[in-house]
């Protein structure tokens, strides 16, 4: 089962920051926080990961909660070609993805 | 580079019937994955492989199976096909110790 809890959708306008939210209040010392997100048609993309501090790639921000039982995807300007579901998943090493249902996130133009 | 690709894109296939799905991994990619996303849900994992042995299996029938070859391609293979098999089916690659998995476009199977 998915470990993590996240809002089944978000909205946000074009242009503007998008934070999507993730509990994950089981977490164990050695989960690692990953993000994937599905464009329509497609398989699912890599975003970030991080394990206890924040973390910067070129495609979005990762910010963890300091008991880490929470973290916040976010997207810093988001565009039409932001549009996806996004999937917040508890991973060790050479575990096997458990993809919960994920955040539709609507960019409206 | 070119990166994780399946084959076919779309096939279709009758009840009873039996499948083969295909995915090359990214060169230099030892572990390779398996998942069905059935319309309007997440991924669930199938198989994981990685050099050659399998490393993980989901819940699925052992209608289900899967090999992977020594190049480190792979196939995904479904006997006795049933409606409810209709899916994509995606696969992905990892380079050893990476935390990244990447997914191939997919295979959207109908099974009739």
């Amino acid at each position: 089962d998915a470990k993590t809890t996240q809002p089944n959708s978000m909205e946000s306008n074009e242009e503007e920051p998008v934070h999507l939210p993730c509990n994950h209040s089981t977490i164990s010392g050695t989960d690692y926080i990953h993000w994937y997100r599905q464009l329509p048609s497609q398989g699912p993309e890599y975003v970030i990961h991080g394990l206890t501090s924040n973390v910067n790639n070129r495609m979005a921000s990762l910010a963890i909660a300091e008991d880490r039982k929470s973290s916040t995807l976010i997207l810093h300007r988001a565009t039409l070609r932001d549009a996806a579901v996004y999937y917040c998943i508890l991973l060790n090493r050479d575990d096997k993805i458990i993809f919960g249902k994920g955040t539709r996130l609507h960019i409206l133009p | 580079d070119a990166g994780v690709t399946q084959s076919p894109t779309h096939l279709i296939k009758t009840r009873g019937q039996h499948v083969t799905l295909r995915c090359s991994p990214i060169s230099g990619h030892k572990s390779v994955s398996w998942y069905q996303q059935v319309l309007g849900q997440g991924p669930q994992f199938i198989f994981q492989y990685y050099e050659k042995e399998e490393r993980g299996r989901g819940n699925f029938p052992d209608r289900f199976s899967a090999r992977q070859f020594p190049n480190y391609s792979s196939e995904l293979n479904v006997n006795a096909l049933l409606l409810g098999d209709s899916a994509l089916y995606l696969c992905a690659s990892t380079s050893t110790g990476s935390h990244e998995q990447y997914f191939g476009p997919g295979t959207r199977l109908t099974v009739t």
